[in-house]
């Protein structure tokens, strides 16, 4: 089935750190790759997607591309600030939306 | 509605009863799913709906847990005599049809605590 491996937290940066999480995936077809952002006590947020390869996408200074020669879809953002600290989490979803599967999720802490 | 409403928004409950959750999704969203989040944890797919079919069930971690979904709009998540690891926060999401291409989209969740 399909599966997303992200690298273990927590990280913690300083502000203005340049940020990268890895997160790798195992489907079949042609799926959909997502980052979902959690915020101390709030619900989950879509925060980027890409549905097909080479496509990046990119929201609030966050950027990721879908590289399927590598199975990846690699969070990055060049200047992180004390308000991105929150647990994000990598997901894909199957071709015709099933096996819609998140990894384990990565806190990131970003100190002042 | 404009979002996914989840109901109630905290549950508390002792442990041997039943309790039933409530998610009702954007309106024309044919795909709803179900997920778990325990503290401190990460999202434990649960069920995923179809209109009011369920072709992936494989999530549910017992036979105490059920799951239907009416009209192609409501689902109702069901766990018969709770136990204390059944305490989390119990998360909807939905999205029209046709897989990633627009997103999904969760509501607020449930939190259900067993005591």
């Amino acid at each position: 089935g399909n599966s997303v491996t992200q690298m273990e937290g927590p990280v913690t940066l300083s502000e203005e750190a340049f940020l990268t999480i890895n997160c790798t995936y195992t489907a079949t077809g042609y799926p959909s790759l997502f980052w979902y952002v959690q915020y101390p006590g709030e619900g989950l947020q879509l925060l980027l997607k890409a549905t097909k390869a080479d496509d990046k996408g990119s929201n609030k200074g966050f950027e990721a591309t879908y590289r399927k020669e590598t199975t990846s879809f690699h969070l990055e953002k060049g200047s992180v600030q004390v308000s991105d600290s929150a647990v994000y989490f990598c997901a894909l979803s199957g071709q015709y939306g099933q096996n819609f599967v998140f990894g384990p999720g990565t806190r990131l802490s970003v100190l002042p | 509605g404009a979002g996914v409403s989840q109901s109630p928004s905290n549950k508390v409950t002792e442990k041997g009863k039943d309790v039933e959750l409530r998610c009702d999704p954007i309106s024309g969203h044919t795909a709803l799913y179900w997920y778990r989040q325990s503290l401190g944890q990460g999202l434990e797919f649960l069920i995923y709906f179809q209109g009011n079919s369920a072709p992936d069930k494989s999530g549910l971690p017992s036979d105490r847990f059920s799951a239907e979904r009416t009209g192609g709009s409501v689902s109702t998540l069901t766990i018969q005599r709770t136990q204390q690891e059944d305490s989390a926060v119990y998360l909807c999401a939905s999205t029209l049809s046709g897989g990633g291409y627009y997103g999904y989209t969760f509501g607020s969740g449930t939190r259900l605590t067993v005591v």
